[in-house]
């Protein structure tokens, strides 16, 4: 089945500690999107790519970077992890939408980070 | 200031209830979308509506786009506990490039 997978479920890791998320898609959609969702909010938007074109939310901390090397792959590097980062990680795709009218976007599971 | 506001925020009923969450805004958009988010999981997509008026069924569900594409609504006849989740309506603004807009959710809570 098409789908969008991320990679851990769950992570842990210290203080200042980088790490990386990882999402894949079997879609071969255009966008790629990352989330950040703490508990009983809405998703918020950290920054999407458009094909290779990387767009970052105005306020997104600079903490956060992301790579896509190829349709099928992205990632979120956090460099210096703090307790504020402690959330869900949500990573979503779409078709382009500016061609299907709408945006329907299509979440992976999510990743837990935790940071101690 | 939130540019889709859902209410209520939360709602615990009773098995067999019926309910309507609502999602509104100032704004048009092109089009809306309703998503049900379970503990631990992505937001699932459950419609999208395009046309104004536009009232689409989802077995015990009904969605409905407002007339004038600035507000919805989500209604579901006889509540059962797996209907438990976030729901959160999405918009894609007129003027709007590949973003969605969240509103805050709807936290539900069907108790058997």
């Amino acid at each position: 089945d098409a789908m969008v997978i991320q990679n851990p479920r769950y992570q842990v890791t210290q203080f200042g500690k980088p790490v990386t998320l990882s999402c894949s898609q079997t879609l071969n959609h255009n966008v790629m999107y990352w989330y950040q969702q703490k508990s009983s909010q809405a998703p918020k938007l950290l920054f999407h790519y458009y094909d290779k074109d990387f767009n970052n939310e105005a306020d997104t901390p600079d903490n956060f970077q992301s790579r896509r090397p190829n349709t099928s792959f992205c990632f979120l590097d956090i460099r210096s992890p703090g307790l504020g980062d402690a959330a869900m990680y949500l990573c979503a795709t779409s078709r382009d939408s500016f061609l299907a009218g709408y945006n329907e976007q299509f979440f992976g599971p999510g990743t837990r980070l935790t940071v101690l | 200031t939130q540019l889709l506001e859902q209410s209520p925020q939360f709602l615990s009923i009773q098995e067999g209830e019926n309910l309507t969450v609502y999602c509104n805004s100032s704004s048009v958009f092109s089009s809306l979308q309703w998503y049900r988010q379970e503990p631990g999981e992505g937001p699932v997509l459950l419609v999208t509506v395009v046309t104004g008026g536009e009232v689409k069924k989802l077995k015990r569900l009904t969605f409905q786009f407002g007339d004038a594409r600035k507000d919805s609504s989500l209604h579901i006849t006889a509540a059962q506990p797996g209907d438990t989740g976030l729901y959160l309506c999405a918009a894609l603004l007129i003027q709007g490039a590949q973003k969605l807009v969240f509103g805050q959710g709807t936290r539900l809570t069907i108790n058997p």
